[in-house]
This record gives C-alpha cells, structure tokens and sequence, in this order.
C-alpha cells in the first residue's frame, strides 16, 4: 500500500479547464512537497506546505495542505499545454529531516 | 547553474550483467537519495547518505544492490547482478544542509534496461 495516494491517476483535459488533484494519506506529515516532473527530466519543486490549513499560490496553481497536515491538494485554473507532466507530492514525517516519500502521482495531458 | 549530474543517462544490458550508475551531487549539499521510479511502483527511495555516510537502504534488495559514496562529490549505484526486473529510471537527488523548503534537487535520471 502507498503511503501517499494520488488522484485522479490520469487526467486530459482541454486548454482554459480548470482541474484538482488530490494528495491522500491516514499519517500526519511535518510537511508536504508537491514537485511536477516532464518526461525525460527529474522531478522539480513546485511548493512546500508546512502548516495545517495554509495555501500557497504559484500562478494559476494553489495548493492546500489539509488542517490534519494528512492531505493536500492542487487546484489549477485554466490549464494550458505548458502544465501538461507528471504532479507528485511527497510527504516528510521525519520532523524536518527531509527524507520525502512520494505518491505515484498524477499525469496531466493539456490539450490546445 | 548548479546541477545534479547522472551517468549514463541509458544503459541497456543483458541479465546477469554489472551496471554501475554515478551521481555527482551538487557541491555543498550533504544528503544525497538514490530513487527508483516505475510506471507500476513510482519513486521508491532505495537510499540514502548524508555527510557521505549511509543512514537507511532498507529500500534496495540486498543481494544484488549496493550504494556507496566514496567522496562528497560522487555517489554509486551497483546492480550486481541486474535482472529484467531492475528495468526502471534511477534517480538521485541532493539536498543541502540547512533548508527551509525541503526541496530535493534531482537529477536527469539514468534509465535502465535489462533484457
């Protein structure tokens, strides 16, 4: 079983839709990362979420960490081709050690 | 612009072979990962140093993984011997000492076949 479960699986959608993904678990983290990965590439930080409750925006993405610190999720509004990846989110539950376990993760395709 | 470095980017092998994958993390960062990233597992944490030393690799299957880091500035991965099984994009990851966001700085990744 993953500790970290991600939803949907996959998700294609057209340009200018707004979507959410969800990041679910029955543990508690310090903290929650949310990384998207290209193909071919490594995966890249998007944002970090520390306090229950908080949201973060980076643009057209917000992200919420959930008040348990058990969840979180990444609402995206209007979704263009350039956010098409794969969205992983990754928990810490080492009390700021930083050793992330991650979901499986989210693949978004972005039509035009 | 300082990166993680992975060789080889592609390695395609026979079964019972020797494959050897090295990770030159970036200058200053004291822990280093090593994941394996599949379609059917995603990223699994094999392990992990920091300050050179092995602190869990309770993540790699024994008998045929190894991980070590010689120096600061390398990091090894020995699949000895591979097994189609073993198919999959290897990453690692650096991470500095003091850190606020977490963030884990990964590589291109080294992909993996076994026939």
């Amino acid at each position: 079983t993953q500790l970290l479960e991600q939803s949907p699986q996959f998700l294609s959608i057209q340009e200018g839709e707004n979507l959410t993904v969800y990041c679910n678990s029955s543990s508690v983290f310090s903290s929650l990362q949310w990384y998207r990965q290209e193909p071919g590439e490594g995966p890249v930080l998007l944002v970090t979420v520390v306090t229950g409750g908080e949201v973060k925006k980076l643009k057209r993405l917000t992200f919420q960490f959930g008040d348990a610190r058990k969840d979180s999720s990444l609402h995206i509004t209007a979704a263009q081709p350039g956010d098409t990846g794969l969205y992983l989110c990754a928990g810490d539950r080492s009390g700021g050690s930083y050793i992330p376990t991650f979901g499986r993760g989210t693949s978004l395709i972005v039509h035009p | 612009d300082a990166r993680v470095t992975q060789t080889p980017r592609h390695k395609v092998t026979e079964m019972g072979q020797e494959v050897t994958m090295r990770c030159q993390p970036i200058l200053g960062h004291n822990t280093v990962f090593w994941y394996r990233q599949t379609m059917m597992q995603g990223l699994e944490l094999l392990a992990y140093f920091r300050n050179r030393a092995p602190l869990d690799d309770s993540g790699m299957p024994k008998d045929r993984f190894s991980a070590e880091m010689p120096d600061a500035t390398l990091a090894t991965l020995k699949i000895q011997p591979s097994e189609p099984r073993d198919s999959a994009v290897y990453f690692c990851a650096s991470l500095p000492g003091r850190t606020i966001t977490g963030e884990l700085f990964f590589g291109e990744g080294s992909r993996l076949t076994v026939l």
